[in-house]
């Protein structure tokens, strides 16, 4: 079965940095997106980017130009979010999560989400 | 990009139904037919329950139901039930650019 496998927390000061894991089984790793979606604590969802792990392609949300990295290792069936220079809004559950098989047929799996603390 | 328009809350009791909007712009829902909608319990991750507007993944009830008409998409409940308690959330692909862009989100309460 498709899963998306996302570990635990991570708690950082502000200014530092934070790359978050998200290992895709039951598919075809490279045949589907993977986009990063965050929730801040007692908000609604945001779309942050994605990648396609075929082209290496990506694209990000205008507000985190410049901020965030998205990759991928074919190797492992896994793409990466790194963030930087993390602020006190940044604190939220940062979920990966596998876009269907063209642009209109939405999120289909997720992973269960990593919370980030951006915290002095 | 600014987040898609949704009511904060909509209500009903048990087997009545309930609609819950979407509103966007020209450029995203009213662009193309590429609205999708999320379910999401406390605490857990969201659920894909309509594609395209109004496409139903492989085995989602058919309880859910959904419409678009000019930059507003439209998510209904039919025979609301307790376990329809949850936030739900409208996302849009922007062609021109590529990017998404979600709904406020909309909390359903069964009375």
């Amino acid at each position: 079965q498709v899963q998306l496998v996302q570990f635990g927390a991570e708690v950082k000061e502000p200014g530092a940095s934070v790359k978050v894991s998200c290992q895709a089984s039951g598919y075809s790793f490279s045949a589907y997106q993977i986009h990063w979606v965050r929730q801040a604590p007692g908000q609604g969802l945001e779309w942050m980017g994605g990648i396609n792990p075929l082209s290496d392609d990506t694209n990000y949300a205008q507000m985190f130009q410049g901020r965030l990295t998205v990759t991928r290792d074919t190797s492992t069936s896994t793409v990466y979010m790194e963030l930087n220079n993390l602020r006190s809004d940044d604190t939220a559950i940062y979920s990966c999560a596998r876009r269907g098989s063209m642009a209109g047929t939405g999120f289909d799996y997720w992973g269960e989400g990593t919370l980030v603390t951006v915290s002095s | 990009q600014s987040a898609l328009t949704q009511p904060a809350s909509v209500s009903g009791s048990p087997g009545q139904s309930i609609t819950i909007s979407c509103t966007g712009t020209n450029s995203d829902v009213g662009a193309y037919n590429y609205v999708s909608w999320y379910k999401q319990h406390p605490d857990k991750a969201p659920r894909l329950i309509l594609y395209e507007v109004s496409h139903r993944p492989s085995g989602l009830s058919n309880r859910f139901s959904g419409s678009k008409s000019g930059n507003t998409a439209s998510l209904t409940i039919f025979g609301l039930r307790a376990e329809d308690e949850a936030d739900y959330y409208c996302c849009s692909y922007i062609g021109s650019t590529g990017h998404y862009v979600f709904g406020t989100g909309t909390k359903v309460t069964v009375l």
